[in-house]
């Protein structure tokens, strides 16, 4: 069956701009989770979902970074006014349910900001 | 807060070397932890996990112990071969009844090239 998928797969904005990157989860997953990839390091966890509720966002670096998932499948990371500090891989995983343990990611979205 | 350390490389091993990659854990409570890895061009994928002490994870020939005295998650594999050519993260997560999201922390990533 079909995997996580993220579009796009490259962004390339200017400084000031605002950015959306979109995950479409594997159908039937309850948990969604956003995490940032510097390069050469690890992922670091943005933002949960359980359906369609943010029950954590304590990972988002500031007010500029934003995340919904109004029907509990789809969700989009929104970054306003991109710094270049934004530069990363914005990596989707989803879960199918809480305990389940394993997350499924996505390709990822790597975000170059010029 | 939780943190993972480990081994960053990166390594170059020949094929049928023997593989240890060292990874430790700070966390309070009984986290779950993980071994992710990412193949060249690939996303990540689960590779093995353990959800209590003692608990041993193993897929692919990769085997790692839930070392709690320790704190421990080191992973190992007998015999590598070209295809283990990637990158290895160590990871753990926090149920939601131990105050976690089950959020994924994870260590730096270790490359690791096995050549012929």
């Amino acid at each position: 069956g079909a995997g996580v998928s993220q579009s796009p797969r490259y962004k390339v904005a200017k400084r000031g701009q605002d950015v959306a990157l979109r995950c479409d989860p594997i159908s039937g997953h309850v948990s969604l989770f956003w995490y940032q990839q510097a390069l050469g390091q690890g992922p670091e966890f943005l933002t949960y979902f359980q359906n369609e509720a943010q029950l954590d966002k304590s990972g988002l670096p500031s007010d500029r970074f934003f995340a919904e998932r109004p029907e509990g499948s789809v969700s989009t990371l929104k970054i306003q006014r991109t710094q270049q500090e934004d530069s990363a891989v914005y990596l989707c995983a989803s879960s199918l349910a809480p305990g389940t343990y394993e997350q499924y990611f996505g390709p990822g979205t790597r975000l170059t900001v010029t | 807060g939780d943190s993972v350390t480990q081994m960053e490389g990166p390594v170059t091993l020949s094929e049928e070397a023997f593989l240890t990659i060292n990874c430790t854990y700070t966390a309070t409570g009984y986290p779950s932890l993980f071994w992710y890895v990412q193949y060249p061009g690939e996303g990540l994928q689960l590779l093995l996990k353990a959800t209590k002490a003692d608990d041993k994870g193993s897929n692919k020939g990769f085997e790692a112990t839930y070392r709690k005295e320790t704190t421990s998650f080191h992973l190992e594999k007998g015999s590598v071969q070209v295809s283990d050519s990637a990158v290895y993260f160590c990871a753990l997560s926090k149920d939601f009844d131990q105050g976690g999201s089950e959020k994924l922390v994870f260590g730096k990533g270790m490359k690791l090239t096995v050549n012929p």
